[in-house]
């Protein structure tokens, strides 16, 4: 199974300050890699997929990059609403894999 | 506007089969364009992937499962199912059903399932 790791586990951030979350493959995925946010008690909702590209109706300072084994999320001017949790997940092999969570919060 | 539901037994008792429907409105679980995926969370903790069927592909199921799944879909009534035998406390969790290609497009509000002893 292909290992996501992301990191850091946690942080604590303020409105309109920039958010990096990276995520880190423990083998080559190419740039099959999505990012997911999740709030409390809801379904995660896709943001990024194959690693940079917007999906539908996500604000645009939400951006991914990377591509290999090493990749990133940025916020650019965090939001209110963006307190949650994000997951990387990777879609190159099976069995589908996500990474531990990063918990975004105040 | 794709939708997703899940139903099924919220409470299953440990060595028995965990069965969950997933209805879905909007589109075809038939088209054979997407795949047709289960993920759970277990409360406080991170997802994992259960396992995906499509019309135009073999089922694919995550290891961890020790072959203890199976997903079918039920092109008739455009639902699929996930049946998870022989289930102990480890498969207490949120249950989602979700669309996906590369990614997992639409997702299903999720359902909790408890396992008790």
């Amino acid at each position: 199974d292909i290992q996501m790791t992301q990191s850091p586990s946690s942080l604590s951030a303020s409105v309109g300050d920039r958010v990096i979350i990276t995520c880190r493959a423990n083998e080559t995925i190419g740039s099959y890699l999505n990012w997911y946010q999740q709030k409390p008690g809801k379904a995660p909702k896709v943001l990024i997929f194959a690693a940079s590209r917007l999906q539908s109706g996500v604000p645009s300072r939400f951006s991914g990059s990377g591509s290999g084994t090493e990749f990133s999320l940025t916020i650019s001017s965090l939001q209110p609403e963006d307190f949650s949790t994000y997951y990387c997940q990777q879609s190159y092999s099976m069995p589908l894999t996500f990474g531990g969570g990063t918990k975004v919060d105040i | 506007q794709v939708q997703l539901q899940e139903s099924g037994p919220g409470l299953v008792k440990s060595s028995q089969t965990l069965s969950l429907t997933c209805s879905v409105s909007g589109a075809s679980v038939s088209s054979g364009s997407y795949h047709w995926n289960w993920i759970r969370q277990p409360a406080g903790k991170g997802l994992e992937w259960i396992g995906r069927l499509s019309t135009s592909d073999s089922p694919n199921y995550n290891p961890s499962l020790k072959g203890r799944v199976t997903i079918t879909l039920d092109t008739s009534n455009n639902q699929f199912s996930l049946k998870v035998a022989s289930v102990t406390a480890a498969d207490t969790a949120v249950y989602y059903c979700a669309r996906g290609r590369s990614f997992f497009d639409f997702w299903g509000q999720g359902t909790p399932v408890t396992v008790s002893s």
